[in-house]
């Protein structure tokens, strides 16, 4: 597989429950991120990580939480959402950090609904 | 003042239309410009990048920047029902941290 692939792309979800998504990317890329996407509101970066290292944090609330085990995995970890966090999750990766346009390579995306 | 603006559409043209995308900005630090394409239940693509001020050509599709008004289009010739998708501005300030513009969302009609 290349690209940046993302599990599951759709997601229903209670208030309550704890639910994961997943992403991996195999273009050798040292940078992963979270980024929000809600109808007719610009792409919210949630949380970047560089070389599994967390660089950025975006004020995001507590009921999500990222793992990055290695440069090539990062997860969100979901638990007692909001109806508001319904949306399209996407998950991508880049070259971060060696000098020039940051080009995003992107996943298709998970869109979660909150019940 | 939004960072990046652009008007959500959607904008519907007859194929073999010339198609303007346009966007503002407000931070004259802003260095990368950037147009992605986004297919609907797909993610966004990368279609083309530009530095600074000034043009790009790729096929059908042209990128212009014009500094002085922090002003971004991306023009479509000849343009095709295919082409039919949300594109989304995005610029950087060479801090690797990018700023996304809302998207248009543009209908090519047979």
């Amino acid at each position: 597989e290349t690209g940046v692939t993302q599990t599951p792309r759709h997601l229903v979800m209670g208030m309550t429950n704890k639910k994961s998504l997943k992403c991996e990317q195999h273009l050798g890329h040292n940078a992963m991120y979270w980024y929000k996407q809600s109808a007719k509101k610009p792409l919210e970066l949630m949380f970047v990580y560089n070389f599994k290292e967390q660089t950025e944090n975006n004020s995001v609330p507590s009921r999500f939480s990222p793992e990055c085990p290695n440069s090539s995995h990062l997860f969100l970890h979901l638990h007692t959402l909001q109806p508001e966090d319904s949306a399209l999750y996407l998950c991508a990766s880049s070259r971060e950090g060696y000098g020039g346009a940051n080009v995003l390579t992107f996943g298709a995306g998970s869109r979660l609904t909150v019940l | 003042q939004k960072e990046v603006e652009q008007d959500p559409g959607p904008l519907s043209v007859p194929e073999g239309a010339i198609v303007s995308l346009n966007c503002t900005y407000s931070n004259s630090a802003f260095q990368y410009f950037m147009w992605y394409r986004q297919y609907s239940r797909k993610g966004p693509e990368l279609l083309m990048y530009t530095y600074s001020s000034g043009n790009k050509e790729d096929g059908r599709f042209t990128a212009q920047v014009d500094k002085s008004s922090k002003y971004i289009s991306l023009f479509i010739r000849d343009s095709q029902p295919s082409d039919s998708a949300t594109y989304l501005c995005a610029t950087e300030e060479n801090t690797d941290k990018l700023i996304f513009g809302t998207g248009t969302r543009l209908q090519v009609f047979p």
